[in-house]
């Protein structure tokens, strides 16, 4: 069983519709639980965190964390096409403590959004 | 504000051929990564360095090798390159804090 999994998609969407991205996981001592968003040949870019459970809004996009169900969100509102990258879920145990800030990231979603 | 740099964006590389891939960055991060990026697999850790002179192997070392003999500098060397190393790399750095900033990547073929 893979650490992290992520449903890989690809996900077509129209303009402005609700995208809901997800993740379950299987090692309980992550306790960082993380979204990039990676355009075409780039690197990835965080979009957002959230430390243990919890929710955590930034405008158009909300990330869900449910540690009893090992199971992450992330919610994206009236979704625009400059939103069609891939999204990268991953966590990590600890920012710098003796996991040293490893990453483990899931599949990724191809995420498409047209006019 | 450069961040990261990863040289070269490309490569070709011939099986048994050995190569250097350069990561560089001028933040003064503690913390260094080298991950592959294989399609549709997600992001997997090669090495890590928590500081000049300190490295360690992450979860698919094998046929790499890295020294950090520098804050900014993090090369990975591929000895004897395989058809199986074809991906994209990127190197990564962190401060202490939860972010960590990529470079852009570097695609290698080994045909």
């Amino acid at each position: 069983q893979k650490e992290v999994e992520q449903d890989p998609g690809p996900l077509s969407v129209p303009e402005g519709a609700i995208v809901s991205l997800n993740c379950t996981y299987s090692n309980s001592a992550f306790q960082y639980f993380m979204w990039y968003r990676q355009y075409s040949r780039k690197g990835p870019e965080l979009l957002m965190y959230t430390y243990s459970s919890g929710n955590k809004e930034d405008g158009r996009f909300t990330a869900q964390v449910d540690k009893s169900s090992k199971y992450i969100s992330l919610f994206i509102r009236d979704s625009q096409p400059s939103d069609s990258a891939t999204y990268l879920c991953a966590m990590s145990a600890d920012a710098g403590g003796t996991s040293y800030g490893k990453l483990t990231f899931g599949q990724g979603t191809i995420l498409t959004v047209h006019p | 504000n450069a961040g990261v740099t990863q040289t070269p964006k490309f490569r070709i590389l011939k099986i048994g051929q050995s190569m250097t891939l350069q990561c560089t960055q001028d933040m003064n991060h503690n913390y260094m990564y080298w991950y592959r990026q294989d399609p549709g697999m997600g992001l997997k850790l090669i090495y890590y360095s928590v500081g000049a002179g300190i490295t360690d192997k992450g979860e698919v070392p094998n046929g790499y090798n890295v020294s950090r003999s520098t804050t900014e500098d993090f090369p990975l060397r591929l000895e004897l390159a395989a058809p199986s190393q074809t991906s994209v790399y990127f190197c990564a750095s962190r401060p202490g804090q939860i972010e960590a900033f990529f470079g852009q990547g570097t695609r290698l073929t080994v045909v």
